[in-house]
C-alpha cells in the first residue's frame, strides 16, 4: 500500500522553541494532507487541511499562527508549532488520501515540550 | 456532544471470545464510516470500510445501521495479536477526505 512518512518521529524541545515536523507521501502525490493531533487517550483530532499551493483550512479553535503549515509540494506538507510550550506536548500524526481515496497515515511524531 | 461516541472500555475478554463494539454518530448527512485499529504509540491503520449491508473480512464483521445512526464491529475467536484501540470513524458528510475519530474503545485479550 501507499507509504506516508513523517519525520523526526520523537522530539523533546525546551519552551518557547519552534519545531518542524515533515510529512511526505513517498510514492503518491497529495494535493491535500490532513495534520491530526492526539493527547493520551483521547481521540485524534484534526487540525488542519494542508492544500498543495494554497493556504491551509484550520478547524475550529485552532491558531493559525502557532501552528504554520506549509504544503510545498505534492509529496511534502510542513507542520511548524511555533513557541511551543508544554500544553502543546502530543502526537502529531499527518495523512494523505491516495487516489482511491483511502487515507494513508504517518507514523506520527511525538513531541514532548520541556 | 462529539459527533463519534464510542465506550473507551477497556474490554477484557479471554482469548477465543466474540466481542462487539459499538459506536454512534450524531451527523445524519454523514456518508463515510471505517473501523480502524490503532496499536499503543503508533498510528491507526485501516482496519475495514464499514457499508449499511454489513461486510465480513474473517473473523471481523462490521455493521452499519443509518435509521439509528449505529455502527457496530463484531470480533470472533478473538486472538492476544487482537489487543488494540478500536476507532470507529466517519467522514463528517464533508468530501474532502477530513476523518472524525471516535475516542476509541480498547480491546485486550486474555490468554
Amino acid at each position: 500500500g501507499a507509504v506516508v512518512s513523517q519525520h523526526p518521529s520523537w522530539v523533546i524541545c525546551k519552551s518557547g522553541t519552534s519545531v518542524k515536523i515533515e510529512c511526505r507521501s513517498l510514492d503518491f502525490q497529495a494535493t491535500t494532507m490532513f495534520w491530526y493531533r492526539q493527547f493520551p487517550k483521547q481521540s485524534l483530532m484534526l487540525m488542519a487541511t494542508s492544500n498543495e499551493g494554497s493556504k491551509a483550512t484550520y478547524e475550529q479553535g485552532v491558531e493559525k499562527d502557532k501552528f504554520l503549515i506549509n504544503h510545498a509540494s505534492l509529496t511534502l506538507s510542513t507542520l511548524t508549532v511555533t513557541s511551543a510550550h508544554p500544553e502543546d506536548s502530543s502526537f502529531y500524526i499527518c495523512s494523505a488520501p491516495e487516489a482511491r481515496n483511502e487515507q494513508f497515515f504517518g507514523p506520527g511524531t511525538r513531541l514532548t515540550v520541556l | 456532544r462529539k459527533e463519534v461516541e464510542q465506550d473507551p472500555g477497556p474490554f477484557n475478554v479471554p482469548e477465543g471470545a466474540t466481542v462487539a463494539f459499538n459506536c454512534t454518530y450524531s451527523n445524519s448527512a454523514s456518508q463515510s464510516f471505517f473501523w480502524y485499529r490503532q496499536d499503543c504509540r503508533k498510528e491507526p491503520k485501516l482496519l475495514m470500510s464499514v457499508y449499511s449491508s454489513g461486510n465480513e473480512d474473517g473473523r471481523f464483521t462490521a455493521q452499519l445501521n443509518r435509521a439509528s445512526q449505529y455502527i457496530s464491529l463484531l470480533i470472533r475467536d478473538s486472538k492476544l495479536s487482537d489487543s488494540a484501540t478500536y476507532l470507529c470513524v466517519s467522514d463528517g458528510s464533508s468530501n474532502t477526505g477530513k476523518l472524525i475519530f471516535g475516542q476509541g474503545t480498547t480491546l485486550q485479550v486474555k490468554p
